[in-house]
């Protein structure tokens, strides 16, 4: 049971332009949410997090936005660079029990130069 | 920073052989969590500590147990390993009491033959 979904495998996105990666959640309980990014041969590193009090966090050239009404999430990146390029997953919990993260598949991200 | 250490990076059991992969935080946190991670699933947790000689399972617990003896120090135990073990396997951490991210180690890709 994928309480958190990312549709897409897998992303490419010219230098400069805007990578957009989507996360859906089935469970109404989770109230925070992250994003980590994971190059390989490494373990995921926390990139960014929002609650589900805001709609919007922002830093730097990352931004999340969150739609609870419809349990959807989203990653930008602008501008994209290079180094960006890695696996991004969602996650989400709920702040009462943070010991039952769940992931989301993952998304591989490329940005060409 | 917090810095999550796994023993090994790679490794490469027999079927039926015991296994031990350890995993180290300097943070004194509270929490320590061990996932697998396989392609198109995402990071699965298998077992959770929120303290010393405390333990609660994930989702895929069956076929692993772990220790904490020491608050730094979370072992995850393949008592007989098999093939569909064979994954990444991420140790990560955090403070506890909820809402926390969590830092993960390197990982430790284990092959089972």
């Amino acid at each position: 049971d994928q309480q958190v979904k990312q549709n897409s495998p897998s992303l490419s996105v010219q230098e400069g332009r805007i990578s957009i990666l989507n996360c859906d959640y089935t469970n109404s309980m989770f109230d925070y949410f992250l994003w980590y990014k994971k190059y390989p041969a490494e373990g995921p590193t926390f990139l960014i997090s929002i609650s589900s009090i805001k709609d919007k966090n922002e830093d730097g050239r990352f931004t999340v936005f969150l739609n609870k009404s419809a349990k959807h999430l989203s990653l930008h990146i602008v501008p994209s660079q290079p180094g960006d390029s890695a696996v991004y997953f969602c996650a989400a919990s709920a702040i009462y029990n943070n010991n039952d993260m769940r992931f989301g598949a993952g998304t591989r991200l490329t940005v060409k130069p | 920073d917090v810095k999550v250490t796994q023993s090994s990076r790679y490794l490469v059991k027999r079927t039926g052989e015991k296994v031990f992969l350890e995993c180290v935080q300097d943070m004194d946190h509270e929490n320590m969590f061990w996932y697998r991670q396989d392609p198109g699933l995402g990071l699965r947790l298998i077992y959770f500590s929120y303290d010393v000689k405390m333990k609660e399972k994930g989702d895929i617990p069956e076929g692993y147990s772990v220790s904490r003896e020491k608050k730094e120090r979370f072992s995850l135990i393949l008592e007989s390993a098999s093939t569909n073990q064979t994954s990444m396997y991420l140790c990560a951490s955090s403070l506890g009491g909820g809402g926390e991210t969590q830092y993960f180690g390197p990982g430790t890709r284990l092959l089972v033959l």
